[in-house]
């Protein structure tokens, strides 16, 4: 149990365009998902958070413009990188929780974007 | 808010050996305490999670230990395996009902066969 996917696995895009990325937990209702980035071999950084149904929480420093997240229904959360320069080519790892289990986080296998 | 800080940063062990790997926390009220292991060009994956109404957890060859007056807990693994070598990344959240974790550094270990 507690499976979350995200598609694509990995994707690459000219500068400029704007590329959505899909979590999706598979055998639960996630009231939480989180979205985080991933440097090559550094820590999991947090985007934001976002309740089903309500606009997300983006961390200090995250645009909210750059990156929009929709969290449309309990089961599918998106991220959209808007105008994608090379900078934002990274690894994006989506989370999900669920309210009986509020603190428990359940990782998809990640997105890995290049922008070219 | 938390800090969570994790060492070593790498560990190479020889297959069969034992792996420790230890993080502290800063915030008392923090009362969850998972630990996720990264092969690779994937997602973290849960190997296992402490509460703190108990000071010692275990599945098999992976165990986990709390010291809630020290404010530290580790991640035991015995006999390890090759297929033990990732990333672990040790979390805490964010006070008492906080549901957003803080993740440590992270430490590669490389288990030699």
């Amino acid at each position: 149990g507690a499976v979350v996917s995200q598609h694509p696995s990995w994707v690459i895009c000219k500068s400029g365009t704007s590329v959505k990325i899909e979590c999706r937990s598979l055998d639960f209702q996630a009231t939480t998902m989180f979205w985080y980035r991933q440097f090559p071999k550094q820590s999991l950084m947090l985007m934001a958070t976002s309740n089903e149904g309500s606009k997300a929480t983006y961390e200090q420093g995250v645009e909210k413009d750059k990156f929009l997240i929709n969290h449309a229904s309990l089961t599918l959360s998106t991220l959209t990188v808007t105008s994608a320069h090379p900078e934002d080519s990274s690894f994006y790892i989506c989370s999900a929780s669920w309210w009986r289990h509020y603190n428990e986080q359940f990782f998809g296998p990640g997105t890995r974007l290049t922008v070219l | 808010g938390e800090n969570v800080e994790q060492h070593p940063s790498t560990l190479s062990v020889q297959e069969g050996d034992s792996a420790v790997i230890k993080c502290t926390y800063s915030d008392s009220a923090s009362n969850y305490f998972p630990w996720y292991k990264q092969e690779l060009g994937k997602g973290p994956q849960l190997i296992i999670d402490i509460r703190s109404n108990v000071g010692e957890k275990k599945d098999q060859r992976i165990a986990v230990t709390l010291n809630k007056t020290a404010k530290h807990f580790s991640l035991h693994i015995t006999e390890t395996q090759p297929e033990d070598s990732a990333v672990y990344f040790c979390a805490a959240p964010l006070g008492e009902y906080g549901n957003k974790l803080v993740f440590g550094a992270g430490t590669i270990l490389r288990v030699k066969s």
